[in-house]
């Protein structure tokens, strides 16, 4: 089944420590967003490709960076997490091109920070 | 600026009917989501409304009045697995998803 796949779906690391959060895709849909989104809150656009094209959101902050290697990979690079980092971070793909353009989730993955 | 309005949590019981009100206020729209999504698990897309009116899905139907600024969500034949959050969200003048921060359901037996 095409899907999207978040590695790894819980992680735990270290105040300071450099993190990184995968995802992949089989839909070979032309853009990859990265949410963060803390508890009964709503979901926080950090950044989106439009294949290539990075898109980064005014207010995420320095400290997030993403790469995109190819159309199937995302990466979500958190250089210093602070105790504030401590969210569910969801992987999102949509097709591109249109007004009817449904996102499709990845289950996420869970950040502590200890 | 733009902004999501829901209400934070709702109860209703199993066999009932509920309807979630959303409003929104964007630059901009190209319509409105609405997902569902379980504690802990990701989002999953539930409708999509661009024109006024009711589309209806199941048990499932959304409305939508683009003079307003309004929609709502409507669960008929409430199922304990309907217990979650849903959240509204509207496509803005840039394509971008403007989230609420969800309203989450309570079904009691």
């Amino acid at each position: 089944d095409a899907m999207v796949i978040q590695n790894p779906r819980y992680q735990v690391t270290q105040f300071g420590k450099p993190v990184t959060l995968s995802c992949s895709q089989t839909l070979n849909h032309n853009v990859m967003y990265w949410y963060q989104q803390k508890s009964s809150q709503a979901p926080k656009l950090l950044f989106h490709y439009y294949d290539k094209d990075f898109n980064n959101e005014a207010d995420t902050p320095d400290n997030f960076q993403s790469r995109r290697p190819n159309t199937s990979f995302c990466f979500l690079d958190i250089r210093s997490p602070g105790l504030g980092d401590a969210a569910m971070y969801l992987c999102a793909t949509s097709a591109g091109g249109s007004s009817l353009d449904e996102q499709f989730f990845g289950p996420g993955t869970r950040l502590t920070v200890l | 600026g733009q902004n999501i309005d829901q209400p934070t949590e709702m109860t209703a019981t199993e066999g009932a009917i509920v309807q979630i009100n959303c409003t929104y206020q964007t630059s901009g729209f190209n319509g409105l989501f609405w997902y569902q999504q379980h504690a802990g698990e990701a989002p999953t897309f539930l409708s999509y409304n661009v024109l006024d009116g009711l589309e209806e899905k199941g048990r499932f139907s959304s409305f939508l009045s683009r003079s307003k600024g309004y929609s709502y969500l409507l669960l008929k034949e409430l199922q304990m697995k309907d217990s979650a959050s849903y959240l509204c969200a509207a496509l803005d003048s840039n394509y971008q998803l403007i989230w609420g921060a969800g309203t989450k359901l309570i079904i009691k037996p």
